[in-house]
């Protein structure tokens, strides 16, 4: 089945130490997403790309890096995690923007 | 309304009853508004995707309304079963804008 998979599905970093998300899909969908979704709040979209043009929301703070070496592959990058940036990352996919958009399960991620 | 806001935060069920809930959204310059079902430990999953005022959508048991002109929309499910324990989330797009969350409904139906 065609889907959105997300590795690892949790993830304990330390405090200071660089750590990498990842995203995959076999939708062949043109556009990558991804969330920050703190305990009972709303998913908060850090940044997406459109193919391979990146949009990153004015708000996101500059720690977090997002790379797209091909359409099935999204990866995020924390630089220099602190206690603050440990949530739920959600990756999802649409065929365009404002478009259903298809999820993966999530990353937990924990600052230790 | 600037953000998108669901009520409740959280509700619980009786087996077999039915329920509704709310998620209002900015009215102005409104271009679409998506429902998504998030169950414990799986992908959150489309359910609708409603543009138009007026709009009524049906999956199973699960149905929804939109009004564009007072922006707000009404999940609902039909004699809740213990499957349909999950997480709802809206989300609303305005036109040329991004796909702005709400923060959930956590349905828990006890049998």
């Amino acid at each position: 089945d065609a889907m959105v998979i997300q590795n690892p599905r949790y993830q304990v970093t330390q405090f200071g130490k660089p750590v990498t998300l990842s995203c995959s899909q076999t939708l062949n969908h043109n556009v990558m997403y991804w969330y920050q979704q703190k305990s009972s709040q709303a998913p908060k979209l850090l940044f997406h790309y459109y193919d391979k043009d990146f949009n990153n929301e004015a708000d996101t703070p500059d720690n977090f890096q997002s790379r797209r070496p091909n359409t099935s592959f999204c990866f995020l990058d924390i630089r220099s995690p602190g206690l603050g940036d440990a949530a739920m990352y959600l990756c999802a996919t649409s065929t365009g923007t404002g478009y259903e958009q298809y999820f993966g399960p999530g990353t937990r991620l924990t600052v230790t | 309304i600037l953000n998108v806001e669901q009520s409740p935060q959280s509700l619980h069920v009786q087996e077999g009853d039915s329920t509704n809930f709310t998620c209002s959204f900015p009215s102005s310059n409104f271009y679409a508004l998506h429902w998504y079902r998030w169950e414990t430990a799986k992908s959150p999953e489309a359910l609708f995707v409603m543009t138009l005022n007026g709009d009524e959508k049906k999956k199973g048991r699960i149905s929804a309304t939109l009004n564009t002109k007072e922006g707000y929309s009404y999940l609902y499910i039909k004699g809740s079963q213990p499957e349909d324990s999950a997480t709802y989330l809206c989300a609303s797009k305005a036109a040329g804008n991004k796909l702005t969350f709400g923060g959930g409904t956590r349905v828990l139906v006890k049998p």
